[in-house]
């Protein structure tokens, strides 16, 4: 299947720190997608993204689908302790492709 | 809470047993997909299905199948379970056949194989 690629892997940060992760592929996706996986807990969404180019905002977090179609970030802001977890894109590689295809995650600890 | 029930929540198992994972989606939910994570690792999709019918296949190996009920909730078959299986699998649902935005995940079936 298709491979994305997610970085970096893991990242420590102070408590009120911006955070940036990326996410890339070497064929076009449809659809971006970030989750967020807490301990214990399945994968909940936070962003999706449609359209290339498009920038969308959720709270603190902002996403990007990359014009090339082929790559996204995610950023925070302001990062709280609650943000700790795995952080996961996902893309869909086609309109009607029943499958998302998931990158191997961005552990993110924040340091009160 | 998702909507999504997984049972059961950890299961520990010897090789080559069988197990069976269950999963109800959201109500209203027609998909449910199955995802397997193992350590480290990003979600390997599995296998899909639809009102019942087997709609898209991934990276699911022979010894492992699934299936849809007519009340919808679908179930995990893995057999001749070996050490690598060991990992947490994921059921997730939406409403429509073709993926749409959203998938909804349950908590998990933790898998060991011992």
């Amino acid at each position: 299947g298709q491979q994305l690629n997610q970085s970096p892997q893991s990242m420590f940060i102070q408590e009120g720190e911006d955070v940036s992760m990326n996410c890339t592929s070497s064929s076009i996706f449809n659809t971006w997608l970030w989750y967020k996986q807490d301990p214990g807990e399945g994968p909940v969404l936070l962003i999706a993204l449609y359209k290339a180019g498009e920038l969308t905002s959720n709270g603190r977090l902002t996403a990007q689908f990359g014009i090339t179609r082929k790559d996204s970030f995610l950023n925070i802001s302001a990062s709280i302790p609650s943000d700790v977890g795995i952080y996961f894109c996902a893309g869909q590689p086609w309109t009607g492709a029943n499958n998302l295809f998931f990158g191997t995650g961005t552990r993110l600890t924040v340091i009160p | 809470d998702s909507g999504v029930t997984q049972t059961p929540k950890h299961l520990i198992t010897a090789t080559g047993q069988r197990v069976t994972l269950r999963c109800s989606p959201r109500s209203g939910d027609l998909s449910v997909y199955w995802y397997q994570q193992s350590l480290d690792q990003g979600l390997q999709f599995l296998i899909q299905y639809y009102n019942g019918e087997e709609r898209a296949k991934g990276n699911i190996l022979e010894r492992f199948s699934a299936q849809q009920f007519p009340d919808l909730h679908s179930e995990l078959n893995l057999s001749s379970l070996e050490l690598g299986d060991s990992a947490l699998y994921f059921c997730a649902s939406s409403v429509a056949g073709a993926f749409g935005g959203e998938l909804f995940f349950g908590e998990g079936s933790r898998l060991t194989v011992l």
